[in-house]
């Protein structure tokens, strides 16, 4: 089975802070995505990535970055973290090309206060 | 990419069989229909997906209609684990990276 893993289930920040999310898998998937999702808006896509150090902005970039040094790490990056950012963050990871699915990871609920 | 319409809720009993509607009118010919569920404080989670014939596996079916404007995706003995949100996405085969997703439809399998 696939299994993706994130670095926390629950997180606590200050604003200011910055704060690094990490994102494992372990299928040898080329695509690594990160979402958020926020209740009545779904789940929006912040960034992906289609290989290693390549990247691509998804719906919703502004505030976020990324970082993908190895095939099976995407870690995003909230570089000064803001109460607007509170939400539920999940990676995803599929492979390259075709109708293989997406599949993600339990999520981390982050608390920016 | 299409874009999709699903009831927000549904109620289904307990060893019944849940039918979860799904609107894709806009579907282009290269699309494939998705099903995701997403149990409370969880991922997403794969079900099924096709693109134009109807398709089972072990946790449900999916039916597709001829024109391919709209689906069914039938979980055929719920039970209270299959309670959850339930998003039909549609999405090109040849370009995974960008599915759009609605806000689904919330099922709760009732005892």
């Amino acid at each position: 089975d696939v299994k993706v893993t994130q670095s926390s289930r629950y997180l606590v920040k200050r604003t200011g802070e910055k704060v690094f999310l990490e994102c494992v898998q372990d299928m040898d998937h080329e695509n690594m995505f990160w979402y958020r999702q926020d209740p009545g808006l779904g789940l929006r896509l912040i960034y992906f990535s289609y290989d290693v150090k390549m990247k691509e902005k998804g719906d919703i970039p502004e505030g976020y970055s990324v970082s993908r040094e190895k095939k099976e790490r995407f870690s995003l990056i909230l570089e000064s973290a803001s109460t607007n950012q509170t939400s539920m963050y999940l990676c995803a990871s599929s492979p390259w090309v075709g109708k293989e699915t997406q599949y993600f990871g339990p999520g981390t609920r982050l608390l920016v206060l | 990419d299409a874009k999709t319409t699903q009831p927000p809720s549904m109620d289904c009993a307990e060893g019944r069989a849940a039918n979860l509607p799904c609107n894709h009118s806009t579907i282009s010919g290269n699309e494939y229909v998705y099903w995701y569920r997403q149990i409370h404080s969880q991922g997403p989670q794969y079900i099924i997906h096709g693109l134009k014939n109807n398709e089972t596996n072990e946790m449900a079916s999916l039916i597709i209609t001829e024109d391919r404007k709209s689906s069914t995706l039938i979980l055929p003995h719920a039970t209270l684990r299959d309670t959850a949100v339930y998003y039909c996405i549609v999405g090109n085969a040849g370009n995974n990276r960008k599915l759009i997703w609605g806000l689904g439809t919330s099922l709760a399998v009732n005892p």
